[in-house]
């Protein structure tokens, strides 16, 4: 069945422009995670959805970086103001439910900020 | 809090000898521990998980790994390493409550000889 996707795979954006980066998890389910893989910092989890509970935004570095999750499906990751070391890739992951310890992760989005 | 510390940022091995990726833990739970691998330019694909049963996990393409809790450790293993299997291997923890975020290690690339 269809994985996890990601867009744009590919993303170039000067710095101080807003960017969007989409993910369409795994259809059913209802867990959604947003992590960001770069050079200095490694993998790190950034935000976190189940359902419609509040998501859980505790590893969003800055009050730039937001997220929304559309119907309980579609999530939708934001960075306004892009600076340089927002330059990472950006991998989305989805579970059956946030008991599943199971996560099913899309190819990533790469952004590049010059 | 939650940690994982790979031991090994590059382990090199000639095809057909035995493969060994050292992991320690720290959680202040009861812990999930996985290993993902992640091919170049491709996703991440979870290779194994323990979430407290069988303490010797089986998982795909010949990899096991061993939790064993007095040793905080969760090494990754595999008896004949294959060409296939060069790629990056992330060690990840995820605490047996809330909302399972993940925690990955910084990483330890493999590299096979031919």
């Amino acid at each position: 069945g269809a994985g996890v996707s990601q867009s744009p795979s590919n993303k170039v954006t000067e710095k101080g422009k807003d960017v969007e980066l989409r993910c369409d998890p795994i259809s059913g389910h209802t867990a959604l995670y947003w992590y960001r893989q770069s050079l200095g910092q490694g993998l790190e989890f950034l935000i976190y959805f189940q359902g419609n509970s509040a998501p859980d935004k505790s590893g969003l570095p800055s009050d730039r970086f937001s997220a929304e999750r559309t119907g309980g499906s579609v999530s939708t990751l934001t960075i306004q103001r892009t600076q340089q070391e927002d330059s990472a890739v950006y991998l989305c992951a989805s579970s059956l439910s946030f008991q599943s310890y199971e996560q099913y992760f899309g190819p990533g989005t790469r952004l590049t900020v010059t | 809090a939650q940690s994982v510390t790979q031991l090994d940022s590059h382990v090199s091995v000639s095809e057909g000898t035995p493969v060994l990726l050292r992991c320690n833990y720290s959680s202040s739970y009861s812990p999930s521990l996985f290993w993902y691998v992640q091919h170049p330019n491709k996703g991440l694909q979870l290779l194994l998980k323990y979430t407290s049963a069988a303490t010797l996990v089986k998982g795909i393409n010949g990899f096991e790994a061993e939790f064993k809790k007095s040793e905080t450790s969760f090494h990754l293993t595999k008896p004949s390493a294959h060409m296939s299997d060069a790629a990056e291997y992330f060690c990840v923890v995820s605490e047996g409550t809330g909302r399972r975020a993940l925690t990955f290690g910084s990483g330890t690339r493999l590299q096979v000889q031919p």
